[in-house]
C-alpha cells in the first residue's frame, strides 16, 4: 500500500521561530491535504492543495505540492502560542480516501 | 462553513456490550461519510467508507460485523460498535464529503473517545 512519511516527528521551538514539516509518498496524489489536531478534537483543515507545483499560502501557513505528486511541505513563519499541536499531512487518492502521515508535534515556548 | 458532530463526544462502557456513535453533517448534506479510528500518538486510520443507502465498504484488516456502520440519510452515519472489548478503546473520528468521492474536502467531526472496561 501508499506509505506517507511525515517529518520532523516533533518540533520545541521558540515564539517567532518559523517552522517547516515534510510529507514524501512512495506513490503519487492527487490532491495533498494539510491538517492541525489539537488534544481531543478531529482534524481542522488548514490548507488544500490540488495541482502539482501549486504554492498555497494561508495566514503564517505556506504549503506546496511538490512537482512528483509525491511530496508535500508546510512552512508555519513566526510561530506564536497557539501553534502549538499535531500537525498531519494527508495524501487524497483518486477514490477520494486520504491517508494521513504520522504527525509531527509542534511545541512552542514563549 | 461545513460542520460535522459527533455524538457522544466520551462514552464509557462495559466489555461485551455495544457502542453506537453518531455522526452528522448540520449544514450540509453528505454523500460520503468516512469513519477513522486513532490511537494514542498516531495517526488517523480509515475504517470505512459509506454512501448513502449504500453498504459500507470497509478497509481491510477492518471486521464489518464487529463494526457496523449505517448512513442512513444523507445528514446522519452511525457507527455501533458491538461487542465491545478493552482493545476497541480509542479516538473514533468521522468526515462527511459533500461531492462525489474524489471530488470534494472531507469535514471532520471533533471524535469520540471510547474507553472500554
Amino acid at each position: 500500500g501508499q506509505q506517507l512519511n511525515q517529518s520532523p516527528q516533533s518540533m520545541f521551538i521558540q515564539e517567532g521561530e518559523d517552522v517547516s514539516m515534510n510529507c514524501t509518498s512512495s506513490s503519487i496524489f492527487n490532491t495533498w491535504l494539510w491538517y492541525k489536531q489539537d488534544p481531543g478534537e478531529g482534524p481542522v483543515l488548514l490548507i488544500a492543495l490540488y495541482k502539482a507545483g501549486e504554492l498555497t499560502s494561508n495566514g503564517r501557513l505556506t504549503a506546496q505540492f511538490g512537482i512528483t505528486r509525491k511530496d508535500s511541505f508546510l512552512n508555519i513563519s513566526a510561530s506564536i502560542p497557539s501553534d502549538v499541536g499535531i500537525y498531519f499531512c494527508a495524501g487524497r487518492d483518486s477514490w477520494g480516501k486520504l491517508q494521513f502521515g504520522a504527525g509531527t508535534q509542534v511545541v512552542v515556548t514563549p | 462553513g461545513a460542520v460535522v458532530s459527533q455524538h457522544p463526544s466520551r462514552v464509557i462502557c462495559k466489555s461485551g456490550t455495544s457502542v453506537k456513535i453518531e455522526c452528522r453533517s448540520l449544514d450540509f448534506q453528505a454523500t460520503t461519510m468516512f469513519w477513522y479510528r486513532q490511537f494514542p500518538k498516531q495517526s488517523l486510520m480509515l475504517m470505512a467508507t459509506s454512501n448513502e443507502g449504500s453498504k459500507a465498504t470497509y478497509e481491510q484488516g477492518v471486521e464489518k460485523d464487529k463494526f457496523l456502520i449505517n448512513h442512513a440519510s444523507l445528514t446522519l452515519s452511525t457507527l455501533t460498535v458491538t461487542s465491545a472489548h478493552p482493545e476497541d478503546s480509542s479516538f473514533y473520528i468521522c468526515s462527511a464529503s459533500r461531492l462525489a468521492w474524489d471530488t470534494d474536502t472531507q469535514y471532520f467531526g471533533p471524535g469520540t473517545r471510547l474507553t472500554v472496561l
